[in-house]
């Protein structure tokens, strides 16, 4: 059974730098796709990132970037110039196309603080 | 903003009664699914719908029932409330035309079951 693991309860960094959160994933699949979420205070689950299992470019969405290792199944998350906005829990979450129910399988998620 | 809204935002409840959540979606997805968030278990699948009628159990289904008789909506019921159900629940969709299934989340309701 695929599984999905963040072994960081909590990260904390000072605003403007850089911050890297872990994801592990255990799979037998060799395609499917990773996703970061994140979750504010106000309990909005907003996605961050994704990226697919075939690509070996890491994904990038302005601050946001990922370092995707396949061999490794690790997927982490890399958040530079940390704004207190950024504070929320993070979520990796992982999903194969062979999967017949259609789910996402998530981590327990890491709690970033900011501080100013 | 995937046009998902969730009702009520929170709700408190005793034990043995029954309780319905409803998601909205507003763009005719396909596919829809109910979670709960629980501290330290990230989400959790309770049950998902891919149309009108079709619906089959996630993973922690007991003690819940789905219905799906409209495309925009998909409501969960809880039959008999237990102390054990108190949960965050969100409501998800995903987009048909995405090929990368990810979801898209609705604000969450809050229950309490006292």
């Amino acid at each position: 059974a695929q599984t999905v693991t963040q072994s960081q309860p909590e990260m904390s960094v000072q605003e403007a730098e850089t911050v890297t959160l872990s994801c592990t994933y255990d799979t037998s699949e060799s395609d499917y796709y990773l996703f970061w979420y994140k979750q504010p205070p106000s309990r909005q689950m907003i996605l961050v990132i994704r990226q697919e299992a075939y690509k070996q470019q890491n994904a990038t969405e302005n601050r946001f970037s990922v370092n995707f290792q396949k061999a490794a199944k690790s997927f982490s998350l890399k958040i530079s110039d940390s704004q207190l906005g950024d504070a929320a829990m993070y979520f990796c979450a992982y999903r194969t196309p062979m999967d017949s129910n259609y789910q996402l399988i998530w981590g327990a998620g890491t709690k970033l603080i900011i501080k100013p | 903003d995937a046009g998902i809204t969730q009702s009520p935002r929170h709700k408190v409840t005793e034990t043995g009664t029954p309780v319905t959540l409803r998601c909205h979606q507003t763009e005719n997805h396909r596919y829809m699914y109910w979670y709960r968030q629980d501290p330290g278990h990230g989400l959790r699948l309770i049950h998902y719908s891919y149309g009108v009628k079709d619906t089959d159990k996630g993973e922690v289904s007991d003690g819940y029932s789905v219905s799906r008789s409209k495309t925009e909506d998909f409501l969960l019921t809880l039959e008999s409330a237990t102390s054990s159900q108190t949960s965050v629940y969100f409501c998800a969709i995903r987009p048909g035309t995405s090929g990368t299934y990810e979801q898209y989340f609705g604000p969450g309701t809050r229950l309490t079951v006292t």
